[in-house]
C-alpha cells in the first residue's frame, strides 16, 4: 500500500531534550515535505527537500533541522525543542514539487513540549 | 501579505445543498498550482481538487469544482450536494516558485441533515 509512515504519533517531551521524527515514503517520490498545523494558522511549511541531499527551507525553519540521505526518508529534528513548537506535524511526499501532483500525506505527530 | 486567505472560519450547510469555500491568493509567479484539501476530525489530509494557473477550465471532480477568477485572485471551492461526511475541515494551498507550498487557515464546514 503507497503510504507515508511517520514516527512517533504522538510524544510528550521536555524542553531542550532533542528528538527526531522520522517520516518514510514508498512511492519513490522524488518531493518530501514537513508542516506544522497550529489551530488558526493551518499548515506551514517547515522545510522541504527536492531529493537525496537537496534540501530548502519553507516558511517557519527556525528551531528545526532536516536531512535526505535516502529518498525514502526525510526525518525532522528538533535539536533543543522549546514549548513553543508544541504542535501538529506532517510529513508529504509527492513525485515532484511541479505540475498537479497533489502531496500525499502522513497521518501526523502530535508533539507537545513541556 | 498573506499568501492564502480564506475568510470564512466556519460554516453550515443543509445536506443537499450547495455550498462555496472562498479562497484568496497572493503570488507574482506565473505558474502557480492551487489546490483543495479536506481534514476530517481523524485528522488525515485528503486531496480533493487542483487547478493550474495556466489551466483555462475550471476544475471539476465529482460534486467538487473549483470556481478559478485568475484577474480576482480566487480559487473558491464549490461542493455539490452536501452529505453528511463532507463535515470537516477544509484547506486552500497554493503551490509557487515549483517548491513551495502555502495554506489558508481553513474553513469547518458543518453540514446539517
Amino acid at each position: 500500500e503507497a503510504q507515508v509512515t511517520q514516527n512517533p504519533r504522538y510524544l510528550i517531551t521536555v524542553t531542550g531534550k532533542k528528538l527526531t521524527v522520522t517520516c518514510s515514503q514508498n512511492m519513490n517520490h522524488e518531493y518530501m515535505s514537513w508542516y506544522r498545523q497550529d489551530p488558526g494558522l493551518g499548515l506551514r511549511q517547515i522545510y522541504y527537500s527536492m531529493n537525496v541531499e537537496v534540501t530548502d527551507k519553507g516558511d517557519v525553519p527556525e528551531g528545526y533541522k532536516v536531512s535526505r540521505k535516502e529518498k525514502r526518508n526525510f526525518p525532522l529534528i528538533l535539536e533543543s525543542p522549546s514549548p513553543n513548537q508544541t504542535s501538529l506535524y506532517f510529513c508529504a511526499s509527492s513525485p515532484q514539487g511541479l505540475g498537479n501532483q497533489p502531496q500525499h500525506f502522513g497521518d501526523g505527530t502530535r508533539l507537545s513540549i513541556l | 501579505a498573506q499568501k492564502i486567505t480564506q475568510t470564512q472560519p466556519g460554516m453550515f450547510v443543509q445536506e443537499k445543498e450547495a455550498v462555496t469555500l472562498d479562497c484568496t491568493y497572493d503570488t507574482s509567479d506565473p505558474s502557480y498550482g492551487l489546490f483543495w484539501y479536506k481534514q476530517p476530525s481523524s485528522g488525515e489530509m485528503i486531496f480533493l481538487i487542483y487547478q493550474g494557473s495556466y489551466d483555462q477550465q475550471n476544475a471539476t471532480e465529482g460534486r467538487y469544482s473549483l470556481n478559478f477568477q485568475k484577474a480576482r485572485k480566487s480559487a473558491n471551492l464549490v461542493i455539490s450536494a452536501s452529505q453528511l461526511g463532507d463535515s470537516a475541515m477544509y484547506f486552500c494551498a497554493m503551490r509557487e516558485n515549483f517548491n513551495k507550498f502555502y495554506f489558508g487557515s481553513g474553513t469547518k464546514l458543518n453540514v446539517k441533515p
